[in-house]
């Protein structure tokens, strides 16, 4: 069991280029968050999904920011246009049930705007 | 107002010396968990505790619902103890919070050898 996979570990992109995260879950686990941690602060819930929906999107800004969980493949948090202020690590977590127990999350990705 | 709120945010010890955490939650959070994370970002689930006593090694969390807080107690510290400990809960009553985590600020603890 490989648990939550996230990649790239590290992710540098200058100011106005696209950021791609990808996330594979632990096996047999549909439920999947995006969490995202700014320097020295705790995580912030940002989007839950389930294979082909967008469950709840409350924590992800307005622009420039979208999820996904396909059918087939990882999950993937996409941003574009980054700036400065996008510099934080992203975390991923899955959970067989949708519920918090059995939440198991990645490695996280930290992703460097410079 | 704050929904989880974690005490004390840093704590330095010895090697060897026993300490408690502690978070207090609002009413609109439940399912609480302990998370650790290690110095290299990694973070790791300790408990899942909504109520009652668990121990694990030289861990123990116990939760009282009815009060709102749960405390995490570390004993005989290790410097591989060292790194932010977090408790987290979901928002919300039953099964309405989708498993989304609401985390405290964090304790930073610092263990030296």
């Amino acid at each position: 069991n490989a648990g939550v996979m996230q990649n790239p570990r590290h992710l540098v992109r200058r100011r106005g280029q696209e950021a791609r995260l990808r996330c594979s879950p632990m096996k047999g686990h549909s439920h999947v968050y995006w969490y995202r941690q700014l320097p020295e602060e705790g995580l912030k819930f940002m989007v839950y999904l389930q294979k082909e929906n967008i469950i709840d999107e409350s924590g992800m800004p307005k622009e420039r920011f979208s999820a996904e969980f396909p059918k087939e493949g990882p999950s993937i948090l996409r941003i574009q246009q980054v700036v400065r202020g996008d510099s934080a690590a992203y975390f991923c977590a899955s959970s067989l049930t949708g519920t918090a127990d059995g939440y198991t999350f990645g490695s996280g990705t930290r992703l460097t705007v410079v | 107002g704050i929904q989880v709120e974690q005490s004390p945010p840093d704590l330095i010890l010895q090697e060897g010396a026993n300490s408690t955490l502690r978070c207090n939650f609002s009413d609109s959070v439940n399912n609480l968990q302990w998370f650790h994370q290690n110095p290299w970002g990694q973070l790791i689930n300790l408990f899942y505790i909504p109520s009652g006593t668990k121990q694990n090694g030289r861990l123990s969390a116990t939760t009282v619902a009815t009060e709102r807080y749960s405390l995490l107690y570390i004993s005989s510290s290790q410097t591989t103890d060292s790194g932010v400990y977090f408790c987290a809960g979901l928002m919300g009553a039953g099964g309405t919070s989708y498993g989304k985590l609401t985390f405290g600020q964090g304790t930073i603890l610092t263990v030296h050898p």
